[in-house]
């Protein structure tokens, strides 16, 4: 049972232009979203989190949205950079204790 | 401060056999989860330790068991290896105080069933 849904398995734009990443969540009791992007040969790297009590957060390019109604988070990332190309994981939790992940979206910005 | 390392970083078993993996947390951390990622999969949770104790468990059979030490380092045993295990072990470190809190990866033991 997959709680935590990125239903785009990838995703490819320019150099500059803005990417968005979405993630739909199922369990209503998640209230801390993050964000991790994950190079080949590496273990995922935290990017960028969100509280259940806000609806953005932003830490520099990189701007997390939530939408509670709609059990929704997507991540934009402007102006996008080769660099940025990985694969990036959305996860949820309700407890601190027990992360939900889903299955990843591999970006591709293309120079 | 050093991230989470684990060990070792490549592993080649056979069918049958058992293996055990190694992670070290962030110093301070008190909290261990580890995760198997398969492609197409994402990363799928198997546990969590807590001051030693299990606190949380995933949907796996028992061939997969875990453990914590008192220096909060933890090790990853799987029995009876099969094909299907085959897969990128991630842990996983975090604070564990109460709230949100952040996971923070070692770059994985990636494991290979002959």
């Amino acid at each position: 049972d997959q709680q935590v849904k990125q239903n785009s398995p990838s995703l490819s734009v320019q150099e500059g232009r803005i990417s968005i990443l979405n993630c739909d969540y199922t369990n209503s009791m998640f209230d801390y979203f993050l964000w991790y992007k994950k190079y080949p040969a590496e273990g995922p790297t935290f990017l960028i989190s969100i509280s259940s009590i806000k609806d953005k957060n932003e830490d520099g390019r990189f701007t997390v949205f939530l939408n509670k109604s709609a059990k929704h988070l997507s991540l934009h990332i402007v102006p996008s950079q080769p660099g940025d190309s990985a694969v990036y994981f959305c996860a949820a939790t309700n407890t601190g204790n027990q992360f939900y992940f889903g299955t990843g979206t591999s970006l591709t910005v293309i120079p | 401060k050093a991230g989470v390392t684990q060990t070792p970083r490549y592993l080649i078993k056979t069918r049958g056999q058992q293996v055990t993996l190694s992670c070290s947390p962030i110093s301070g951390h008190r909290s261990v989860s580890w995760y198997q990622q398969t492609p197409g999969q994402g990363l799928q949770f198997l546990f969590e330790y807590f001051s030693e104790t299990q606190r949380n468990k995933g949907n796996f059979p028992g061939r997969f068991s875990g453990r914590q030490f008192s220096n909060s380092r933890s090790e990853m045993n799987v029995s009876t290896l099969e094909l299907g295990d085959s897969a990128l072990y991630l842990c996983a470190s975090s604070l564990a105080r109460d709230g949100q809190e952040t996971q923070y990866f070692g770059p994985g033991t990636r494991l290979l069933v002959l």
